[in-house]
């Protein structure tokens, strides 16, 4: 079974600019949450989504959305990108949410000029 | 909020010397999880211990979930160099599919 696809895997941006990011979950799990990892913040969750419905939110302003279409695939957008937004965004999927077992993808490191 | 802490937040170990970090949760839990990450990848899910006073047991490492359901640990015998990493906890806030919360980990060095 593929694992847990991010794409891209590195990505340079200024401020101001906006970002997509993409996740391909493990085939049949419906769960897809999003963490943002840095050295400092350690892993922060953003959101979740469950049957292309957001179920879970962190405390995160509104400038990073996100989405699940129906085959489960996930995007996260950030707007208006700041310096303090560079890290490692994660995501991960599990078959019907975060109570079980998570399986994260390799990450997109995201860094703000 | 429900916090998670982790206790050590480093530690660094010779090779063959035993490790043990420690997760606590400011509200009980209806499950713990456990994740490692080696350097430059990604958090891999290593267990998940869901009764009180529940102890496994993967190869060299022990997992223990409190009875009160609010701790947790994770033990190693004899440390390898393969161990290094961070291990974090994790725990969800509430019902079955509330948001999880991670502890901030214990990074791991081996010497050897």
């Amino acid at each position: 079974k593929a694992g847990v696809t991010q794409t891209p895997r590195y990505l340079i941006k200024t401020r101001g600019q906006q970002v997509t990011l993409s996740c391909s979950p493990i085939s049949g799990h419906r769960s897809v949450s999003w963490y943002q990892q840095t050295p400092g913040q350690g892993l922060q969750f953003l959101f979740e989504y469950f049957s292309e419905t957001q179920r879970n939110k962190g405390n995160f302003p509104g400038r990073f959305s996100g989405r699940q279409f129906s085959n489960s695939r996930s995007e996260m957008n950030v707007s208006t990108l700041e310096l303090g937004d560079s890290a490692l965004y994660l995501c991960a999927s599990s078959l019907l949410g975060n109570n079980q077992p998570q399986h994260f993808g390799d990450g997109t490191r995201l860094s703000i000029l | 909020g429900q916090q998670v802490m982790q206790i050590p937040q480093y530690q660094h170990v010779q090779e063959g010397e035993d490790f043990t970090t420690y997760c606590n949760s400011s509200t009980t839990l209806s499950n713990i999880q456990w994740y490692k990450q080696r350097p430059g990848g990604h958090p891999v899910f290593l267990i998940q211990l869901v009764k009180s006073g529940e102890v496994k047991k993967q190869k060299r490492l022990t997992f223990q979930f409190g009875e009160a359901k609010k701790n947790s640990s994770l033990h190693i015998t004899a440390t390898q160099t393969t161990d290094v990493g961070t291990y974090f906890c994790a725990g969800p806030t509430g019902t079955s599919y509330d948001k999880v919360i991670f502890g901030p980990g214990t990074s791991l060095s081996v010497i050897p």
